[in-house]
């Protein structure tokens, strides 16, 4: 059972905006890093954003991310047909011993 | 650019066990913290453990602790993931994935492999 709470689903028809809440606690987000992750189907997942707001390179700025206290979010701008896929926020956790926890998943639907 | 390939699927009885591979390259093993994420058919992600830097140890998720091992052989730039004592919902697909020093994110992934634990 992951303890980064994301909502089930998103959906908006192309060229809208979409955004991602990924809620966690003083010992994971509030204290780390976070990171997206997208997952196409039937692909592995792809880092999306590094470091809270971070994008790696060949990522359109399309994509943003954000930080406040214990909670991250992801947008998504103009969005694409392309951009259907399941999305994760990760982090670390330093409850008991450290671990890489993930957020339970969003699948973002391009209506 | 580094890039992660791992090893084919595998079909195990329960209680076997199971080993994985994923071989760097554009990188050496020495250079990244390898770490292993599974996935469930239809579920989300789920982190198994990986190389800690800063005690230079591998370090386990606790669900995991004493049923797998991940090891590395630098001479050849592969990392493994043996996880023992299988039974059904280890069924999954197992992705390696890399960190950089001071990182911690995962970039790149390995493709994945498909794990399916049936009598």
């Amino acid at each position: 059972q992951s303890v980064l709470t994301q909502p089930p689903s998103v959906s908006a028809a192309p060229g809208q905006k979409v955004t991602i809440s990924c809620s966690g606690s003083s010992s994971n987000i509030g204290n780390n890093y976070v990171s997206w992750y997208q997952q196409l189907p039937g692909t592995a997942p792809k880092l999306l954003i590094y470091d809270n707001n971070k994008r790696p390179s060949g990522i359109p700025d399309r994509f943003s991310g954000s930080k406040s206290g214990t909670s991250a979010t992801l947008g998504i701008t103009g969005l694409q047909t392309g951009d259907e896929a399941d999305y994760y926020c990760g982090t670390w956790d330093s409850s008991l011993s450290a671990s890489y926890v993930f957020g339970t998943g969003t699948k973002v639907t391009v209506l | 650019q580094v890039q992660l390939v791992q090893s084919g699927a595998e079909v195990k009885k329960p209680g076997a066990s199971v080993k994985v591979s994923c071989k760097v390259s554009g990188y050496t093993l020495t250079e990244l913290s390898m770490h292993w994420v599974r996935q469930a058919p239809g579920k989300g992600l789920e982190w198994m453990g990986g190389f800690d830097p800063e005690d230079g140890e591998t370090i386990y998720a606790q669900k995991f602790q004493g049923r797998v091992t991940m090891t590395e052989d630098t001479s050849t730039d592969t990392a493994y993931m043996e996880l023992s004592s299988l039974r059904s919902e280890d069924t999954a697909v197992y992705y390696c994935a890399a960190t950089g020093t001071l990182e911690d994110w995962f970039d790149p992934w390995g493709q994945g492999t498909l794990v399916t634990v049936s009598s």
